[in-house]
């Protein structure tokens, strides 16, 4: 059964550091999402993603995060200068269309130190 | 913008019973649905999603009733099993967006007692 992959499992990084949170997204998938969970709270919507371009993004996601499909396949997250704050479990998401589904990853877990 | 309020946080039944979980959402403009579970170190995965043109929809235990009147829906899991054990997020779309912009409520940890 195809799924939505993310790599690193688990990523350590230092305050101030960028980093680069990857998903590959389920292959015939158009549209794409990042969502972020802090330790013990709800599931947030940062952006969504079609044709190469934002589609709608929160009040979270600032200036300090950007994502990106740099080939066919792959579909990143990056947060410029991470702060502590930032830790959580971050989730990748994609659907075929806009009106159906959306299928998660099984999630990056971001701790910054 | 839309909030999702979701009750109970913590709900323990005993396996065989059934277990409710309410929530409510505050645009009426949301039109999309989606019930996830989420098991321990996985993502959130959809067992049943419900559109506002319809007010109930079943899937073997697991039904799902919505009240638009009210803003209000609700997941039902009949005879329950210990493997029903995780977290369950009722959730809503962003008005306007697809159905991957979605609002989360805080979500529901369910024990099932063997």
């Amino acid at each position: 059964e195809p799924e939505v992959t993310q790599t690193p499992s688990h990523q350590v990084t230092q305050m101030g550091q960028e980093v680069i949170l990857r998903c590959v997204p389920i292959s015939n998938h158009l549209y794409f999402y990042w969502y972020r969970q802090i330790l013990g709270q709800k599931v947030e919507f940062l952006v969504s993603f079609y044709n190469n371009e934002i589609s709608e993004k929160s009040e979270i996601f600032d200036d300090q995060f950007s994502v990106e499909r740099p080939d066919g396949s792959n579909f990143t997250l990056k947060i410029r200068s991470t702060k502590l704050e930032d830790s959580a479990m971050y989730f990748c998401a994609s659907s075929v269309m806009a009106n159906t589904e959306a299928f998660f990853g099984q999630g990056t877990r971001l701790t910054v130190v | 913008g839309e909030n999702v309020e979701q009750h109970p946080s913590t709900l323990s039944v005993q396996e065989g019973d059934s277990a409710v979980i309410k929530c409510t959402y505050s645009d009426s403009a949301s039109n999309y649905f989606p019930w996830y579970k989420q098991e321990l170190g996985k993502g959130p995965q959809l067992i049943i999603d419900i559109r506002s043109n319809v007010g109930e929809k079943k899937d073997q235990r697991i039904a799902v009733t919505l009240n638009k009147t009210a803003k209000h829906f609700s997941l039902h899991i009949t005879e329950t099993q210990p493997e029903d054990s995780a977290v369950y997020f009722c959730a809503a779309t962003l008005p306007g967006g697809s159905q991957g912009n979605l609002i989360f409520g805080k979500g529901t940890k369910l024990s099932v007692k063997p």
